[in-house]
C-alpha cells in the first residue's frame, strides 16, 4: 500500500485561504469515505481536525474544512493563522481494511 | 474521556525485539479499536495496524506482515505492540491511538514512546 500523495509544503500569508490535496486511489480515497485529516505539531502527537471527508470534531476551528473529488481528497485552512503552522496528514481507509497515511505537508505562515 | 498513555523509550539492538505498551482510562476503551503508528525522525506518520476489541483480530500493513503482533490484556486495560527482527529503519516514535470503528478516525493518541536500534 502506498501512501497518499500530499505536496511537501504550502505556504500563506495571515488571513489568506490555502489548500491541501491528497491523492489516492479508488481503493483508499476513492472507495471510502473514511477520509481524515491530523494536525501535528512539532514534538507532539497529532490530533485529528476532520474526519469522513467533511466534518469537525467538536472544539476544532470552522476555518478548518474537507471535501473530496474522485479520487483526491481535500484540506482547506481559511483565514489562516501564525497558529496553524504545523505538518498535516491525511489518512484513508483502504480496501485491504488497513488505513494508510499521507506523504505529509508543511504548512508555513508567511 | 479516553486517555492513552504509553510505556517509556526504549533503546534496543538490531535484530532483537521491542513490546510497547498502551494503557487505556476512561469507561468506554473496552469497545475501541487499537492502532498502532509510527514516526522516523523528520518523516511521515506510518499506519501499522490495528487490534479489534471485539473478537481479538489484528491486521497489519503490509510491510508489518510477519514481523509485528499486537495482544490486550483486557483486565488491565493495556495493549501491547511487539516488533520483532529489529533493523535501524524501525528507529521511530511508536504513536497508539484509538477509533471507534476499524475505519478510523484515530480520536485519541498516546504520547508516543521513542524506540532506538542501534548495533
Amino acid at each position: 500500500q502506498s501512501a497518499l500523495t500530499q505536496p511537501a509544503s504550502v505556504s500563506g500569508s495571515p488571513g489568506q485561504s490555502i489548500t491541501i490535496s491528497c491523492t489516492g486511489t479508488n481503493s483508499d480515497v476513492g472507495g471510502y469515505n473514511s477520509v481524515s485529516w491530523y494536525q501535528q505539531l512539532p514534538g507532539k502527537a497529532p490530533r485529528v481536525i476532520i474526519y469522513e471527508v467533511n466534518n469537525r470534531p467538536s472544539g476544532v476551528s470552522s476555518r478548518f474544512s474537507g471535501s473530496k473529488s474522485d479520487n483526491t481528497a481535500s484540506l482547506t485552512i481559511s483565514r489562516l493563522q501564525i497558529e496553524d503552522e504545523a505538518d498535516y496528514y491525511c489518512a484513508s481507509y483502504t480496501k485491504r481494511s488497513t488505513s494508510v497515511f499521507g506523504t505529509g505537508t508543511k504548512v508555513t505562515v508567511l | 474521556q479516553t486517555q492513552l498513555v504509553q510505556s517509556g523509550a526504549e533503546v534496543q539492538k538490531t535484530g532483537s525485539s521491542v513490546k510497547v505498551s498502551c494503557t487505556a482510562s476512561g469507561s468506554n476503551f473496552t469497545y475501541h479499536y487499537l492502532h498502532w503508528v509510527r514516526q522516523a525522525p523528520g518523516q511521515a506518520l506510518e499506519w501499522m495496524g490495528w487490534f479489534s476489541p471485539f473478537n481479538g483480530n489484528s491486521n497489519f500493513a503490509q510491510s508489518f506482515q510477519g514481523r509485528v503482533t499486537i495482544t490486550r490484556d483486557r483486565s488491565m486495560n493495556t495493549t501491547y505492540m511487539e516488533l520483532k527482527s529489529l533493523r535501524s529503519e524501525d528507529t521511530a516514535m511508536y504513536y497508539c491511538a484509538s477509533s471507534i470503528v476499524a475505519a478510523g478516525p484515530f480520536d485519541f493518541w498516546g504520547q508516543g514512546t521513542l524506540v532506538t536500534v542501534s548495533s
